[in-house]
This record gives C-alpha cells, sequence and structure tokens, in this order.
C-alpha cells in the first residue's frame, strides 16, 4: 500500500490559494490518487481524484506530475467554511481500500 | 448525486447492548461498502469491506464475531456492535463505492454515526 506523507497543518487567510502537497514515492502503476475534506464529527467529502497530470473541478485542482511521485491539491480563495482536515490518498485499483493517514489540518483565519 | 446516508447519527447505549446501525446509497447502487472507525483526534481507520452478497472481509485486528456486517442488498450494508463496552464507544463511518471507467472508481462516506456506550 502505497504510503502518504503531507504537512500536519497549514495556515492560510481568506481569499488566499492554498496548496497542500502529499508525497507518495511507492505509488504503483495502476494506482491512483483521491483526496478528501473532513470536518469534526462528520464523514469525508470527496474533492478530486486522478492519476496523472491536471485534473480541475468546481472546487479543487490536483497537479500530478509525471512521475507520479508526488501529488499537489489547490484549492483557490479560500474561506473561513475551508477550514477542514484535508487527507491525500492512494488508491489500489485491485481492491479501493482507502488507508487514512494523519491529513493535513488547513485553518483558515479572516 | 453518490449520496449516503447512515442511521442513527447518534446512539447511546448501555454496556452489553448490541446495535445496529445502517448504511444506505441513497441514488446508485454499491456492490461494495466499508466501514470505518475513527476515535477522536485520530483518523479514520478501516475495519471491513462489505460485498452484496458475500461475507465481508474484516481488517487485522477486527472482531469478526464483535463487528457483524451484513449487505444484503445493492444499497443497504449494517454494522452490528455485539455487546458493546465502553470501548467500543466511537465514530463509525461507512463508504460506497461507485463504479466508474477506467478503474478509477471513487468512495463516497456517510455523515457517520456517533456511538456511546455507558
Amino acid at each position: 500500500l502505497a504510503k502518504t506523507t503531507q504537512p500536519i497543518s497549514m495556515d492560510s487567510y481568506e481569499g488566499q490559494e492554498v496548496n497542500i502537497t502529499c508525497s507518495h514515492n511507492n505509488i504503483a502503476t495502476n494506482d491512483y490518487i483521491t483526496w478528501y475534506q473532513q470536518f469534526p464529527s462528520q464523514g469525508p467529502r470527496f474533492i478530486i481524484q486522478g492519476y496523472k497530470t491536471k485534473v480541475t473541478n468546481e472546487v479543487a485542482s490536483l497537479f500530478i506530475p509525471a512521475d507520479r511521485k508526488s501529488s499537489t491539491l489547490s484549492l483557490p480563495r479560500v474561506s473561513l467554511s475551508d477550514t477542514a482536515v484535508y487527507y491525500c490518498l492512494v488508491v489500489r485499483s485491485n481492491d479501493y481500500k482507502l488507508s487514512f493517514g494523519a491529513g493535513t489540518t488547513v485553518t483558515v483565519r479572516a | 448525486g453518490a449520496v449516503v446516508s447512515q442511521h442513527p447519527s447518534r446512539v447511546i447505549c448501555k454496556s452489553g447492548t448490541s446495535v445496529k446501525i445502517e448504511c444506505r446509497s441513497l441514488d446508485f447502487q454499491a456492490t461494495t461498502m466499508f466501514w470505518y472507525r475513527q476515535f477522536p483526534k485520530q483518523s479514520l481507520m478501516l475495519m471491513a469491506t462489505s460485498n452484496e452478497g458475500s461475507k465481508a472481509t474484516y481488517e487485522q485486528g477486527v472482531e469478526k464475531d464483535k463487528f457483524l456486517i451484513n449487505h444484503a442488498s445493492l444499497t443497504l450494508s449494517t454494522l452490528t456492535v455485539a455487546s458493546a463496552h465502553p470501548e467500543d464507544s466511537s465514530f463509525y463511518i461507512c463508504s460506497a463505492r461507485v463504479v466508474q471507467e477506467g478503474n478509477t472508481d471513487t468512495q463516497y462516506f456517510g455523515p457517520g454515526t456517533r456511538l456511546t456506550v455507558l
């Protein structure tokens, strides 16, 4: 199972862009990357996922370099409500199990 | 789309009671659902994989006789905590797998169930 490493915490201010980089050095060929957001006492909410290059949706962008050993989640113009824990996970396409690490606690200040 | 519900959202019970938690996929069918447990200030821990029509697969260290999982339909999986004790108090979260093209399936999570055993 590809282990991921991401910063424990990040601070930001409203309106700024937040970039969270995740390392996954031993990602396998058929694995892909997925990101979730979790608020206290709630289930994780799916943000975005991708295999390579760049993926964008209405809430975030995901950048994956060619070697796929890392990925960066970009949250544009964050607001106070984006304060949450963000998890980077590598998904194995043979069983789709998710192994959650500690995640990154993002705190957005006014 | 891809909405997953859990019931109940919160349960408080006495020690020795069995508690059933339901996980439903509301707008899609899920052949595979997963059950997680999350203790305060910790990350989610996968407990078991629930496959429709077959026995659940439990992660190492999870007692299958303690945490009974049934996945009788494509939209419902249940987790029963048998003879719950205070150490079973936790936040239980389920997820359902949505099959997508290109083997990039996505898991959508329920809102969680807070279990408190007195």
